[in-house]
């Protein structure tokens, strides 16, 4: 039974391109959720997703940033016209129910020239 | 803003000693769960304990939730040097949200 599974693993992109992230949950699992890391800190919550709505957003910011978990597919994170300080490590997780523990993926790392 | 808050920031020890790891919260809870982190890697689910539970063990771990203070702590017993990590706390509030938030974390180092 595959993990959730991210790719790519490594991302690098230079001011003003997008970059997609992409999560495939585990299997069986419906909600999604994506956080972002800075190095030396903690995860901070972006969006949780279950298929084809959104739940919460609140962790977003309000402009570039989109996420989707369609009806067949893998979870997305797009973020447009990237900047500097979107460089960091995007984590997806999944869980089966909305509550309780969290099955993570390996990462996403952007490096924004 | 950040629910959880960890400490120490930063831990090392000698292996076969006892780690202890602290974490403090803002808000009411459902649940608090502790993550590991290793380095460059992705989270890997550690222990979950309710609000309606004092103290949890699991193997080598134990954790306790005092909900009145609003912290928990993580004793890692008889530590060994693939423990070194990072030990991440979050909390599940009661909103309808289920989202976890997380603390910035406690980096242990254990010392062969």
């Amino acid at each position: 039974n595959a993990g959730v599974m991210q790719n790519p693993r490594h991302l690098v992109r230079r001011r003003g391109q997008e970059a997609r992230l992409r999560c495939s949950p585990m299997k069986g699992h419906s909600h999604v959720y994506w956080y972002r890391q800075l190095p030396e800190e903690g995860l901070k919550f972006m969006v949780y997703l279950q298929k084809e709505n959104i739940i919460d957003e609140s962790g977003m910011p309000k402009e570039r940033f989109s996420a989707e978990f369609p009806k067949e597919g893998p979870s997305i994170l797009r973020i447009q016209q990237v900047v500097r300080g979107d460089s960091a490590a995007y984590f997806c997780a999944s869980s089966p129910q909305g509550s309780g523990e969290l099955f993570f993926g390996e990462g996403s790392r952007l490096t924004v020239l | 803003s950040q629910q959880g808050e960890e400490d120490p920031q930063a831990l090392s020890i000698q292996e076969g000693e006892n780690a202890t790891m602290n974490c403090s919260y803002k808000t009411s809870i459902n649940n608090l769960q502790w993550y590991r982190q290793n380095s460059g890697r992705g989270l890997v689910h550690l222990i979950l304990i309710r609000s309606n539970e004092r103290e949890k063990h699991s193997g080598r771990l134990r954790v306790t939730l005092d909900t009145s203070k609003k912290s928990s702590s993580l004793l890692i017993t008889a530590s060994r040097a693939a423990d070194t990590a990072s030990y991440f706390c979050a909390t599940e509030g009661m909103d309808s949200s289920y989202k976890l938030i997380f603390g910035s974390g406690t980096r242990l180092l254990v010392r062969p």
